[in-house]
């Protein structure tokens, strides 16, 4: 079966510098939610989106952005890198139900120098 | 007070016993919980979810619900070295965004 891809696997930026990550969503699930995880921590919830719309947001920095696209494949943007963003970026996806269920990406490791 | 808690652990099992699993939470309009498995590096992984209380139970795992004590847990039988993770309780709230609240997550050995 089908699951959510998210590209690249491996990301090394330097401060200051600008990245950008992409997902794509098992087929046919129209919303998408990036997740931050820094290490020792839990996935904190960054941004969602529903049918190309954004749908939530969470403890995204400004310098952050993200958007979902018409083929529903969502892209996170950020800039300004800092240090402290270092961590594995994980994108998930769900069909919109009563009782959906978020499926993960194997994530982008983002290493900020 | 985080929205959910868990106890990080370690919790350490030797091989074939049970392990049991336990995670609080704040919303009491939550309506949704999940059990996720987590290896080092990778990405966090579907075991259970439960939505109704009482027990739920799919091969070695029981997730267990009390929303009148806004608890969820997690029991795995014959507990394999090949459990040692973290598993993370997740929980979808009452808002309707779908979104994911995460716990800390306990991190299981089991031990041959």
């Amino acid at each position: 079966a089908a699951g959510v891809i998210q590209s690249p696997r491996h990301l090394i930026k330097e401060k200051r510098e600008t990245a950008t990550l992409k997902c794509y969503p098992i087929p046919r699930h129209d919303t998408v939610y990036w997740y931050q995880q820094g290490p020792g921590q839990d996935p904190q919830f960054l941004i969602s989106f529903y049918e190309k719309m954004q749908s939530d947001k969470g403890s995204i920095p400004d310098r952050f952005s993200a958007q979902q696209f018409s083929d529903y494949h969502s892209e996170l943007n950020m800039s300004s890198l800092e240090l402290g963003d270092s961590a594995l970026y994980f994108c998930a996806s769900s069909l919109t139900g009563i009782n959906e269920k978020l499926f993960f990406g194997s994530g982008t490791q983002l290493s900020v120098l | 007070q985080k929205e959910v808690e868990q106890n990080s652990g370690p919790l350490s099992v030797p091989e074939g016993a049970i392990a049991s699993l336990n995670c609080t939470y704040s919303d009491r309009g939550s309506q949704s919980f999940f059990w996720y498995r987590q290896y080092s590096g990778k990405s966090p992984e579907l075991i259970m979810f439960i939505y109704s209380n009482g027990d739920k139970e799919d091969g070695r795992f029981t997730a267990q619900l009390n929303k009148a004590s806004q608890y969820v847990s997690l029991l795995i039988r014959d507990s394999q070295p090949s459990d040692s993770a973290t598993y993370l309780c997740a929980v979808k709230g009452s808002s309707n965004t779908g979104k994911l609240i995460f716990g800390q997550g306990t991190t299981l050995q089991v031990k041959p």
